[in-house]
C-alpha cells in the first residue's frame, strides 16, 4: 500500500509567478483535502475534492484553486504569489463519500518560500 | 469559524514521565484526531476518535473523546526520547475539513 506522495518537496518562486503542487493519493482513497500550515501554526483547510469536484473550501481567496484526476491524484495551483503564501503545503487523502471521510492520511508536503 | 483551543503550548519534561494535553471546541465535533508532526514532516494519524465518550489508547497513548463532544484529551504515558514533536488535535464536524489545534510542542529530557 502506498502512501501518499506530494512533490516538489520544496519550491523558491518570485512575487507574483504562479505554482503547481502534485499530489498521489494512499491506495484505495478517493478524496483530497489540502491545507496550507504556517510556521508555528496548525494545518489550515484549503479544499478538499471529492470525484473530481470540489466539495468544501476554506477561507482562501480564488487564486488558489485545485484540480482532482481520474486516479484522485490532484493539484493545487496558486496564482499570483504573495509573501504570506509561504508555507508548507499538506495533501491528505481520505476515503470519503456520503458526507464522511475517513482514514485521513497526510503527505510529508511542499515548502514553499515566495521572495 | 471554529476554533479549536489546545494546551499546553509547550511542554519540557523528563523522559518516564506521563503527558497529558488537551483540546476544547466552541462547536461539537463527530470526530476527533490526533496527530503528531516531526520536523519537515506530515502530520501522522496517532488516534482517531468517532463516539462521544470513546476512550481508545494506541500503545503507550491513550485519547478520550468528551462527553459534551466540545473536547478531547491525549495522554503518554512512560514518555521516551522519540515522543519529541508537535501533538496536534483535530476536528472534524462532518464531511469535508479538519479544524486544527495550534499544537503542543513537547520535549522530552533523557
Amino acid at each position: 500500500e502506498t502512501g501518499v506522495t506530494q512533490s516538489p518537496t520544496h519550491l523558491i518562486k518570485t512575487r507574483g509567478q504562479q505554482v503547481t503542487l502534485r499530489c498521489s493519493s494512499q491506495s484505495g482513497h478517493n478524496t483530497v483535502s489540502w491545507y496550507q500550515q504556517a510556521l508555528g501554526q496548525g494545518p489550515q483547510f484549503i479544499f478538499q475534492y471529492y470525484r473530481e469536484e470540489e466539495n468544501g473550501r476554506g477561507n482562501f481567496p480564488p487564486r488558489f484553486s485545485g484540480l482532482q484526476f481520474p486516479n484522485y491524484s490532484s493539484e493545487l495551483n496558486v496564482n499570483a504569489l504573495e509573501l504570506d503564501d509561504s508555507a508548507l503545503y499538506l495533501c491528505a487523502s481520505s476515503l470519503g463519500g456520503g458526507g464522511w471521510n475517513y482514514g485521513y492520511t497526510f503527505g510529508s508536503g511542499t515548502r514553499l518560500t515566495v521572495v | 469559524g471554529q476554533q479549536l483551543n489546545q494546551s499546553p503550548q509547550s511542554m519540557f519534561i523528563q523522559e518516564g514521565e506521563d503527558v497529558s494535553m488537551n483540546c476544547t471546541s466552541s462547536s461539537i465535533f463527530n470526530t476527533w484526531l490526533w496527530y503528531k508532526q516531526d520536523p519537515g514532516e506530515g502530520p501522522v494519524l496517532l488516534i482517531a476518535l468517532y463516539k462521544a465518550g470513546e476512550l481508545t489508547s494506541n500503545g503507550r497513548l491513550t485519547a478520550q473523546f468528551g462527553i459534551t463532544r466540545k473536547d478531547s484529551f491525549l495522554n503518554i504515558s512512560a514518555s521516551i526520547p522519540s515522543d519529541v514533536g508537535i501533538y496536534f488535535c483535530a476536528g472534524q464536524p462532518s464531511g469535508s475539513r479538519l479544524t486544527f489545534g495550534e499544537g503542543t510542542q513537547l520535549t522530552v529530557n533523557p
